[in-house]
């Protein structure tokens, strides 16, 4: 059982704009502004994608935002496009002994 | 350029013992934590530990307390993560990542370990 909670899926349409939330604890998402966001297509290593809550590394497309509003974090992907299609993990840091977590992983479906 | 690269992929019988490597260029890699990460097959994510390689100082992820050895050596760049007697439930997807500040921003290829008998 994953320490943070996200959908096991969502969908979105070509253009359209779609959010994935990310629930925590406050020993973790909300406590802390050190909610990360990776990217994950079949057979490859995960990508950072976001990092801090709402920081996009050098070269991820401003079509990636991410936020958060108490225990949960959320990432936006707007202008969806077909190469957008792939997992995505949420990750924190926790003041609990496991030190780090990740959510179960959201596979998002473009239309 | 700033790299993680992975050993190779390995197939292990049930109690082997392996040792898979991960090894930096690009930057200093006594400045910063590597963490190793856990993917069975069709899972997600899960974090098994971290190392400095400084000064080897290592934390892990109480499940993962004495299942598995992380270990590092400064001299040549190189984190490891080894079993002493392998499961079958060991087998999995294993990633390396930097960890910059609170984020993992750069990721080995990852090593696929497979046991079976």
């Amino acid at each position: 059982q994953s320490a943070l909670t996200q959908p096991a899926s969502v969908s979105g349409s070509l253009g359209q704009s779609i959010t994935i939330s990310c629930t925590g604890s406050s020993s973790d998402v909300g406590g802390y502004n050190y909610v990360s966001w990776y990217q994950q297509h079949p057979g490859k290593a995960p990508k950072l994608m976001i990092y801090d809550v709402s920081n996009r590394p050098s070269g991820v497309s401003n079509r990636f935002s991410g936020s958060k509003s108490g225990n949960t974090a959320s990432l936006t992907i707007s202008g969806l496009q077909a190469e957008d299609e792939a997992d995505y993990y949420c990750g924190s840091y926790t003041s609990s002994n496991t030190l780090r977590v990740f959510g179960g992983g959201t596979k998002l479906t473009v239309l | 350029e700033v790299q993680l690269v992975q050993s190779g992929a390995e197939v292990k019988k049930p109690g082997e013992s392996l040792k898979i490597s991960c090894k930096g260029s690009g930057y200093s890699f006594t400045n910063y934590w590597i963490g190793w990460v856990r993917q069975m097959p069709g899972k997600g994510l899960e974090w098994m530990g971290i190392i400095y390689p400084r000064d080897s100082d290592t934390r892990y992820r109480p499940s993962f307390q004495g299942q598995v050895t992380i270990s590092a050596d400064k001299s040549i760049s190189t984190a490891y993560l080894q079993w002493s007697s392998l499961k079958a439930s060991d087998t999995a997807m294993y990633y390396c990542a930097r960890l910059n500040n609170m984020m993992l921003d750069i990721w080995g290829q990852g090593t696929m370990v497979t046991v079976s008998s």
